[in-house]
């Protein structure tokens, strides 16, 4: 099973700042990796696939990196609306999650 | 517009059953697999398993495996989990799931608001 590491656990950062979160996997994926949002009583929602294309309707904000085994999403400056969990999950070999990253406001 | 409505969530004692069920419409439900993906309480996501469009390929995570069984009923367009031998560690928000792209394994599409299961003495 290929396991996905997320880093770090929490980043607490003020709206206009810039998010960098970092998904670390212990083997090659290729580009097959994706990252969500997820909100509290929300259900998650796609934002990147293959590892740097944005899903539609996703603001350019978003943006995804990254091959073989590292790969980082970045924000490139915080919205509100942004504050929110976000997961990356591979699909090169099987399915899993990473443990998610809590965005938060400082 | 996809939607997906997940029922059968309850609070199970240790060793009992459960059948979840995700309603779908919007979309033609034989042509795509759909999945079940789970969140415990204070934890990350954890894909659970996958059906193939005709049902005839169903494929499970290890932690799953040999106690819980997916099926679908195309004609209702309604997925199924059936959920043997509860432990705590099955204590999870369950969602169901339309892949991104249709080939597994696949990226998460559209995901339902989620049953909540509860296994407790």
């Amino acid at each position: 099973e290929i396991v996905l590491t997320q880093s770090p656990a929490t980043l607490s950062l003020s709206p206009g700042e810039r998010a960098t979160l970092s998904c670390r996997a212990s083997q090659s994926v290729g580009t097959y990796l994706a990252w969500y949002q997820h909100k509290p009583g929300q259900a998650p929602s796609l934002l990147i696939y293959d590892a740097s294309k944005r899903a539609t309707g996703i603001p350019a904000r978003f943006s995804g990196s990254g091959s073989g085994t590292d790969f980082s999403l970045t924000i490139s400056s915080l919205e509100p609306e942004d504050f929110a969990v976000y997961y990356c999950q591979q699909r090169g070999n099987w399915l899993t999650f990473g443990g998610g990253t809590k965005v938060e406001s400082k | 517009e996809v939607q997906l409505l997940e029922s059968g969530g309850d609070l199970v004692q240790p060793g009992g059953s459960l059948r979840l069920s995700c309603a779908a419409s919007g979309f033609t439900f034989i042509y795509y697999a759909i999945s079940w993906v789970r969140q415990a309480p204070g934890k990350g996501l954890e894909w659970v398993s996958t059906i193939s469009g005709s049902g005839g390929d169903t494929y499970y995570a290890d932690s799953v495996k040999g106690r819980f069984t997916i099926s679908r009923d195309n004609s209702k367009n309604t997925l199924y989990l059936q959920i043997n031998s509860l432990r705590a560690e099955d204590t999870a928000v369950y969602y169901c799931v339309t892949p991104r792209n249709n080939v597994f394994p696949h990226y998460m599409g559209v995901w339902g608001k989620g049953t909540s299961v509860t296994v407790s003495s």
